[in-house]
């Protein structure tokens, strides 16, 4: 079985200071990860993906995340944070066989304050 | 905007009432996800299509179906509603099993 794990529920951090959003994962095989957010009343986006290659991986308004397979974990950065950047980060896991459905972590709240 | 369509935005209905959502997932996409989210058990998959075809089941009660058109167009539905199903649902879609979803902006379902 496969399952990810957000430890903190909600983020709370200064806007211009760096941002980080923590995740672990648990799953059979070489992982596929995922972030994405949630604005108020919308839809997840897509930020970024794990597939292989780079540890580090860039995505959408400057975020970035860093896979580290030791730590099973897969934390999302930002190196400044806008108070736009204020909404709800979801990360997943899918595993490369079997399932191709992803797990969802149960989200974080991310507030940055001006 | 990720392409993926979903009606009705709001939905109000009353317990033991039958409802219909509707997806039309991205132009290409085969596969269509359907989700319940709500605050306390976050995002649960519930059934996904694939080129009109059942592919997976998650946490989908046995009150809840789902179909997948030749146009590919999907529908949830929801009967005999009780107030534990008031939350939002949304679709997502992909590339065959491509592991990137793109997310509807969802249907906020209010049983009362």
């Amino acid at each position: 079985a496969q399952s990810v794990a957000q430890p903190e529920d909600q983020v709370n951090v200064a806007e211009g200071n760096p941002l980080t959003v923590k995740c672990t994962y648990s799953v059979s095989g070489n992982p596929y990860l995922f972030w994405y957010v949630q604005y108020p009343n919308r839809g997840l986006q897509f930020l970024l993906k794990y597939i292989t290659g780079d540890n580090l991986v860039k995505g959408s308004y400057g975020f970035e995340a860093e896979f580290n397979k030791s730590q099973t974990s897969f934390h999302l950065k930002k190196p400044s944070a806008l108070v736009s950047d204020s909404a709800l980060y979801f990360c997943a896991v899918r595993g490369t066989g079997g399932s191709y459905i992803p797990t969802f972590g149960r989200g974080t709240s991310l507030i940055v304050h001006p | 905007d990720s392409g993926v369509t979903q009606t009705p935005k709001h939905l109000i209905t009353a317990t033991g009432q039958r409802v219909t959502l509707r997806c039309s997932p991205r132009s290409g996409d085969l596969s269509v996800y359907w989700y319940q989210q709500s605050l306390d058990q976050g995002l649960q998959f519930l059934i996904q299509y694939y080129n009109g075809e059942e592919r997976a089941k998650g946490n989908i009660l046995e009150r809840f179906s789902a179909q997948q058109f030749p146009d590919l167009h999907s529908e949830l539905n929801l009967s005999s509603l009780e107030l534990g199903d008031s939350a939002l649902y949304f679709c997502a879609s992909s590339v065959g099993t491509s592991p990137e979803q793109f997310f509807g902006p969802g249907t906020r379902l209010t049983v009362l």
